[in-house]
């Protein structure tokens, strides 16, 4: 089985740049998360989407974050403007969990590693 | 409130040695735990999955264990090799209405000496 695919693998930008991340999850998974994992700390939950609906996005900084599931299938997420303290790297997972369902699948990406300069 | 703690911060064994990692929680309605391992920079990988009703679970030198009772659990290695170096996630998973949710835990990073 594929796994969860995320690009690009590194990315450096100047502050107040934009950038995007790409996520391809598990063919058949309907959730997805993205992530944000500041160097020492666990992934912080930004989004999680349900097909291609939002669930969860109460931690997401919406005046420069945003992302999207078209198709209930890939995500990208986005950063405009970017701010220094954005640097960290962005994790993607998926899981077949939805109601109904039993609990299991929940897989990570490899991530992207963002640095702000 | 649903939280998630693990002990110790940090850990540094020589190779060939054991090591053991604790996870408590309090998330409720638990659904199950998982025992992540991550390497510096990459995405965390699966080591273990527990639900309610186990209470140990092998992979290769890792080992958890489960005690829905405390609302704990461990990890072990065995035998630690200088590739274990890395951090240690506990995740626990809760239902809430519509989906899941997961609760990670800030990690053990493990260091292993020659």
């Amino acid at each position: 089985e594929a796994g969860v695919a995320q690009s690009p693998r590194y990315k450096i930008i100047e502050k107040r740049q934009s950038v995007a991340f790409w996520c391809n999850p598990i063919s058949g998974h309907a959730t997805l998360y993205w992530y944000q994992q500041i160097l020492g700390q666990g992934p912080k939950l930004l989004i999680q989407f349900q097909n291609n609906g939002v669930v969860d996005d109460s931690q997401l900084p919406k005046d420069r974050f945003s992302a999207e599931r078209l198709k209930g299938v890939d995500s990208t997420l986005k950063i405009q403007p970017a701010k220094l303290e954005d640097s960290a790297v962005y994790l993607c997972a998926s899981s077949l969990a939805w109601p109904g369902q039993t609990n299991y699948g929940y897989t990570f990406g490899s991530g992207t590693r963002l640095t702000v300069v | 409130k649903n939280q998630v703690e693990q002990s110790p911060q940090s850990l540094i064994i020589l190779e060939g040695k054991n090591c053991t990692l604790q996870c408590n929680y309090t998330v409720s309605p638990f659904s199950n735990l998982r025992w992540y391992k991550q390497d510096t920079g990459r995405g965390p990988v699966s080591l273990t999955i527990m639900t309610f009703s186990e209470n140990t679970k092998s992979n290769g030198r890792y080992t958890a264990t489960l005690d829905a009772d405390t609302k704990q659990s461990s990890l072990h290695i065995t035998a630690s090799q200088l590739s274990d170096s890395a951090s240690y996630i506990c995740v626990v998973s809760r239902r809430t209405p519509g989906t899941y949710k997961y609760i990670f835990g800030t990690g053990t990073r493990l260091k292993v000496l020659a």
